[in-house]
């Protein structure tokens, strides 16, 4: 079964400056997909970025990157010049690609603060 | 540009009472799933559909029932609540593709308490 582990519970940074989440993902399929949620306090799941098991280099998207380390099982996300809208629960998940299904395993996630 | 709805977005129910949570979808989305949120964890799979009628249980399904009768509409049936049911509820969907990077989109989610 798939597995998603996210170790900080809690994360605190100062505004303008870069952050990373950890995630580590336990899989022994070969075609898998790795995404990032944002869940603001408002509920919503927003999607952030993806990385795919075959893709050679890391992902970005604006502010958003991901350090993808695959002999590892680690996709941490890293969050550069901090702002105070950062703020929120962060959750790494897990697709299989070799599945019908297509469903996300999530992490429990990671409380993100950025102070001001 | 509506996305992916719930109905309704906070309900309150007595133990044992029944009701029925509707997702809709205007992206013409194969794919369509139910994941419920409970405190400090992540968001885990109860049902899911691949297709206007056909079903199938995710990791979590008991106490749950499912339908998708149209394309767009996937909904999620307490037949008998339990207070273990108090839960955030989110749908989800997305497009069928061969690969798995298409991402969920998500609708805003049920907030469920069950008295």
């Amino acid at each position: 079964a798939q597995k998603i582990t996210q170790t900080q519970p809690g994360m605190f940074v100062q505004e303008k400056e870069a952050v990373t989440l950890d995630c580590t993902y336990d899989t022994s399929d070969q075609s898998y997909g790795l995404f990032w949620y944002k869940q603001p306090s408002s509920g919503e799941m927003i999607f952030l970025i993806y990385q795919g098991s075959y893709d050679e280099q890391n992902a970005t998207e604006g502010r958003y990157s991901l350090n993808f380390q695959k002999a590892r099982k680690s996709a941490n996300l890293v969050i550069s010049a901090s702002q105070l809208g950062d703020s929120a629960m962060y959750f790494c998940a897990e697709t299989n690609g070799e599945t019908g299904r297509r469903a996300l395993t999530f992490g429990s996630g990671t409380r993100l603060q950025v102070q001001p | 540009n509506a996305g992916v709805t719930q109905t309704p977005k906070f309900r309150v129910l007595k133990t044992g009472q029944s009701m029925t949570l509707l997702c809709a979808q205007d992206m013409n989305h194969e794919y369509m799933y139910w994941y419920r949120q409970d405190p400090g964890m992540g968001l885990r799979l109860i049902h899911y559909s691949v297709g206007e009628g056909t079903t199938a249980k995710g990791e979590v399904p008991d106490g749950y029932n499912v339908s998708r009768l149209k394309k767009q509409n996937f909904l999620l049936g307490l037949e008998s609540a339990a207070p273990s049911q108090t839960s955030v509820y989110f749908c989800a969907s997305r497009p069928q593709g061969t690969y798995s990077n298409q991402p969920q989109h998500f609708g805003d989610g049920t907030r469920l308490s069950i008295l």
